[in-house]
């Protein structure tokens, strides 16, 4: 049972323009998001978060919006550049623990990420 | 460098073989996580501990599969009679855990295992 969603697998983005990644969760417990960029053959790096009391965080040129009711969120970057081009994970914990989460205490449920890739 | 460090970054073995995987996280963290990232898929949680107490194992942790973190510092995963469907990257993650809970891990590189 896929709790975060991220249907997908591939984009092909022109630098320069803006580039959109989608998440769909359905754990209702899940209250903190975050994205994660992971490059070939290195671990995710922590990327942008939002906490479910936001709508919007905005870092530079990265910003995630969180839509509670839909269960969505989405990550912009704009504008993209070569180096955006990696595989992005949106990520979800709980802070109230629940067994349910799948992710254990304050660990994190992933999705199965997006590649990314900025065309020049 | 003072980030999460995995080692060995890349294991063959062959079948029913043993492996072990060490992980030393970043100092002052007293949470560590172990994932499990296989191809074309996110990284799936295995198990944590706060300090040297294992507080959770996921049901992807079979008998085969133990993690310890003695001294609350360093861990160590390792599996036993390896099977060809445990070839993957097995991350170490860490994170101050019992502050305000940003969620943030932060990850090492990774071991890659590959069974034969």
């Amino acid at each position: 049972d896929q709790q975060v969603k991220q249907n997908s697998p591939s984009l092909s983005v022109q630098e320069g323009r803006i580039s959109i990644l989608n998440c769909d969760y359905t754990n209702s417990m899940f209250d903190y998001f975050l994205w994660y960029k992971k490059y070939p053959a290195e671990g995710p790096t922590f990327l942008i978060s939002i906490s479910s009391i936001k709508d919007k965080n905005e870092d530079g040129r990265f910003t995630v919006f969180l839509n509670k009711s839909a269960k969505h969120l989405s990550l912009h970057i704009v504008p993209s550049q070569p180096g955006d081009s990696a595989v992005y994970f949106c990520a979800a914990s709980a802070v109230i623990r629940s067994r349910n989460s799948g992710g254990g205490a304050d660990g994190l449920t992933f999705g199965k990420g997006t590649h990314l890739i900025i065309q020049p | 460098d003072t980030g999460v460090s995995q080692n060995p970054r890349h294991k063959i073995t062959k079948r029913g073989q043993n492996v072990t995987f060490r992980c030393d996280p970043i100092s002052e963290h007293n949470r560590l996580y172990w994932y499990r990232q296989t191809l074309g898929q996110g990284p799936e949680f295995l198990t944590y501990f706060q300090n040297e107490a294992q507080l959770e194992k996921s049901r992807l942790l079979s008998d085969r599969f133990s993690a310890e973190r003695p001294k609350g510092s360093f861990s160590t995963l390792e599996i036993q009679r390896t099977e060809q469907g445990d070839s993957a990257m097995y991350l170490c993650a860490s994170k101050m855990g019992g502050t305000a809970n940003t969620g943030e891990l932060f990850f090492g590189e990774g071991s890659r295992l590959t069974v034969l």
